[in-house]
């Protein structure tokens, strides 16, 4: 059983709208959640990290933000662009280290003119 | 561009031959992880390195697959006798510390005929 869950697995919307996609987990014990942005054809790139203590973190037109008590983390995309159609992964670590980061399965974003 | 660098981008070879695959992490960061990505699915753990020394092996990876990181910099990745279950995209990513992020090279994508 994957123990980071993405929803939804798709989703369309127009330019210049908002979204929110989610990240419900199950990894413990728990170290830091990451949101990554990875186009087609190409290795993930960082938009977020936040540890345990953290409940909210911003990138420009990404903002995160985390419930370690229910285990949930949202990302929340503010007037979406073109570029911004592309697969986005929640990652959990456990403890430390890279090797103990389960991601998720990622949603699939479709932004359209 | 000082990212993370893998060669090839990608590699079409028949069932039963090896390959190998190279990655050049980041210089200052001592952290080096090799994943595999399926279609649809997020990146899974195969490996990791600090330094040159191998601390971290998944159960995904089978007798036939090596991976060295003779002098602590760069990385290869060698699949032994490949299956054509061995298609996917083998990404390389590289970190400075705990609870930073993960930079990723643009992978590998392996096809396997």
């Amino acid at each position: 059983k994957n123990q980071v869950e993405q929803s939804p697995q798709s989703l369309i919307i127009l330019e210049g709208k908002n979204c929110t996609l989610q990240c419900n987990y199950t990894v413990s014990p728990f170290s830091n959640l990451r949101w990554y942005k990875q186009d087609t054809g190409r290795g993930p790139v960082s938009l977020t990290i936040m540890t345990f203590s953290e409940n909210t973190k911003s990138n420009g037109r990404y903002t995160a933000t985390l419930d370690a008590d229910t285990k949930q983390s949202s990302l929340h995309i503010t007037a979406s662009q073109l570029s911004d159609s592309a697969s986005y992964i929640c990652v959990v670590s456990k403890n430390s280290g890279g090797f103990k980061t389960i991601f998720g399965a990622g949603t699939r974003l479709f932004v359209k003119a | 561009d000082t990212g993370v660098s893998q060669n090839p981008r990608h590699k079409i070879t028949k069932r039963g031959q090896n390959v190998t695959f190279r990655c050049d992490p980041i210089s200052e960061h001592n952290r080096l992880y090799w994943y595999r990505q399926t279609l649809g699915q997020g990146p899974e753990f195969l490996t990791y390195f600090q330094n040159e020394a191998q601390l971290e092996k998944s159960r995904l990876l089978s007798d036939r697959f090596s991976a060295e990181r003779p002098k602590g910099s760069f990385s290869t990745l060698e699949i032994q006798r490949t299956e054509q279950g061995d298609s996917a995209m083998y990404l390389c990513a590289s970190e400075d510390r705990e609870n930073s992020p993960l930079h990723f090279g643009n992978g590998t994508r392996l096809t396997v005929t």
